[in-house]
This record gives C-alpha cells, structure tokens and sequence, in this order.
C-alpha cells in the first residue's frame, strides 16, 4: 500500500527556476528519503531527512519534514536539464518491526532549456 | 561506491518459460529487495532478504520466489512467466536495516510474450 504521495504528478519549468515537489504520508516515521530516478534506470539516493529534523540541504537540493502535517517538500534550487527525472519519496514507519521502504507515486520533473 | 548489478537490462522471454534474474551487490550489504514498477503504481515489493537464506514476502510475492544462497547475490525467479508480469523489475540493496539508503540496480525491462 502507497504511504507516500506526491504532487504535482507532473511538473515543467525552464532551466535555471526552482522546483518544488511534495511529499505526504499517513503514519508516524522514523524517516523520509528522496529518490531520483532517470528514464529507464534504476533509482538513486538523493537525501534521508530524520523524524527529529526540520531541514536539511544538499548542494541545490533543500528538503524540509513537517511531522505536525506529515508532509515534506523537495526544493530544486537553479534547475538544470540534467534534473529532467521523476522524483520519489520514501518512508520508513516506525510501527512494528518493519524492515521495508514505503514508496510514493512520484514527481515526473522536466526542466525546459 | 556501492554497486547494484543486474544480469539484464532487457529480457524478452514467452509465456510458461522459468525466468530468472539475477542482482548482485559488492558492498557487503545485508538486506536486499527485488521490486518491479510499472506506470501509475509506482514501485511495489516483490520480496527481500535481510540475511543468507532469509526471505520475507513483500507486497506482492504472488507468482514469483527468491533465492539468496550467498550474502551478495539475490535471485528472482519467476516460475512460469506470464503477459502481467511484463514490468521493470529493480533490485536493491541496503547496509543496515531495510530501511536506510537504498542502492538500486539500473533495472531489467522484462517482457513476456
């Protein structure tokens, strides 16, 4: 079952704007990952944020966690496109002994030169 | 930098046939997940391993099984392969517990005729 949901389900901006994906979730978390993935490949890790974190950054890359809205935000900051890829969250519950990731649908991101 | 390698990237195979995919990982990781992902579902678990000869049934273990004999080698096996099982298959990897960064492979693109 689908814990993690994004929107938009498609997003296309011009290079050098920011992008903005969102990430939802239903239960408690210990924590919330963001995965890329180019067409046709296979997924990469791009940053883990912790229940106990607000805010984390990574090069262009700032993730936010709102544990009050279980909510957490993707911010691509001066696109490129490079960045052309679907976008993914996620979570790891924190209920019972689960050894598993819950995945999200995805953000399709284009980014226009 | 961990790698995550699959036998195939494309795999034509006929309705019947035994099939068998192959991932293996060099970064001595403990668990191991095998998912597919298909447009509109996202990324769903087939199976994972988080140790030699151990196997749990993820979300949708039906009509497919797993081997893991050696720590670094995670089989799919599907026992008689049919036309709904024409999907992307990902295998990935993770140190701890199946819950901190995933490694995935580039994906094989499986189609059953």
């Amino acid at each position: 079952s689908q814990q993690g949901e994004e929107d938009p389900q498609a997003l296309s901006i011009q290079e050098g704007e920011n992008a903005t994906m969102n990430c939802s979730y239903k239960t408690s978390i210990n924590n919330l990952q963001w995965y890329r993935q180019n067409s046709g490949r296979g997924l990469v890790h791009l940053i883990l944020i912790r229940s106990n974190e607000r805010e984390k950054h990574s090069g262009r890359l700032r993730v936010t966690l709102d544990t009050s809205k279980k909510s957490s935000s993707l911010l691509i900051t001066a696109s490129r496109a490079a960045d052309t890829a679907s976008y993914f969250c996620a979570t790891e519950s924190n209920a019972g002994n689960n050894r598993k990731l819950i995945w999200g649908l995805g953000t399709s991101l284009a980014v226009n030169p | 930098d961990v790698k995550v390698t699959q036998s195939s990237r494309y795999l034509v195979k006929r309705t019947g046939e035994k099939v068998f995919l192959e991932c293996v990982q060099d970064m001595d990781h403990e668990n191991m997940f095998w998912y597919r992902q298909d447009p509109g579902l996202g990324l769903r678990l087939i199976y994972f391993s988080y140790d030699v000869k151990m196997k749990e049934k993820g979300d949708i273990p039906e009509g497919y099984s797993v081997s893991r004999e050696k720590k670094e080698r995670f089989s799919l096996i599907l026992e008689s392969a049919s036309t709904n099982q024409t999907s992307m298959y990902l295998c990935a990897s993770s140190l701890d517990r199946g819950t901190d960064t995933q490694y995935f492979g580039p994906g094989t693109r499986l189609t059953v005729l």
